[in-house]
């Protein structure tokens, strides 16, 4: 079974810096998918990034990064120009190319200090 | 609509009682899924529907819980004899085909007193 691992339960950054949220998986499958998503207080998850495996280049989405390291089974999302919006749960997923559901990390909370 | 719409918002209930719980997808979706996020926990997978059909059923936790989707648009997952350990907040997210983007709604809380 596939698992992913959110080892930051919590982070705080000061507004317009960078922070890097970590996430670790496991899968013997060699093509997958990995999403990043937002869940403010409203409890609606909102996808941020997405990365096929099989792509080695990294996704980028405005402000958000991600370091992708397939052979370390690693996918962290860098925030740049932190602002106050960004202040979430944010969860790491994981979905097999020909499967259904998403796995999910129990997720980091992340705070930013104005 | 606009979104993915799930009613109740917010659902507080007897243990033992039977409670349903309504996803309106985005329209034109085909896939749809149910979530369940207990406390300090991410969303676990409960059940995916293609169409009409449940493709994948195996994140059920019990034969309490069932889910319909008779139209191939609204779902409703069922709930009987509800326990304290199935408070949480139930997550419902569609996309327009199996494999694509997934857009979910706010869910709904249920807690069983």
């Amino acid at each position: 079974a596939q698992t992913v691992t959110q080892s930051q339960p919590e982070m705080s950054v000061q507004e317009a810096e960078t922070v890097t949220l970590s996430c670790t998986y496991d899968t013997s499958e060699s093509d997958y998918y990995l999403f990043w998503y937002k869940q403010p207080p409203s409890r609606q998850m909102i996808l941020v990034i997405r990365q096929e495996a099989y792509k080695q280049q990294n996704a980028t989405e405005n402000r958000f990064s991600v370091n992708f390291q397939k052979a370390a089974k690693s996918f962290s999302l860098k925030i740049s120009d932190s602002q106050l919006g960004d202040a979430a749960m944010y969860f790491c997923a994981y979905r097999r190319v020909n499967a259904d559901g998403l796995t999910f990390g129990k997720g980091t909370h992340l705070i930013i200090q104005p | 609509g606009a979104g993915v719409s799930q009613t109740p918002s917010n659902k507080v209930t007897e243990k033992g009682k039977y409670v349903e719980l309504r996803c309106d997808p985005i329209s034109g979706h085909t896939a749809l899924y149910w979530y369940r996020q207990s406390l300090g926990q991410g969303p676990e997978f409960l059940i995916y529907f293609q169409g009409t059909g449940a493709a994948d059923d195996s994140g059920l936790p019990n034969d309490r819980f069932f889910a319909v989707r008779p139209e191939g648009s609204v779902s409703t997952l069922k709930i009987q004899r509800t326990e304290r350990g199935d408070s949480a907040v139930y997550l419902c997210a569609s996309s327009l085909r199996e494999g694509g983007e997934a857009f979910f709604g706010q869910g709904t809380r249920l807690t069983v007193v």
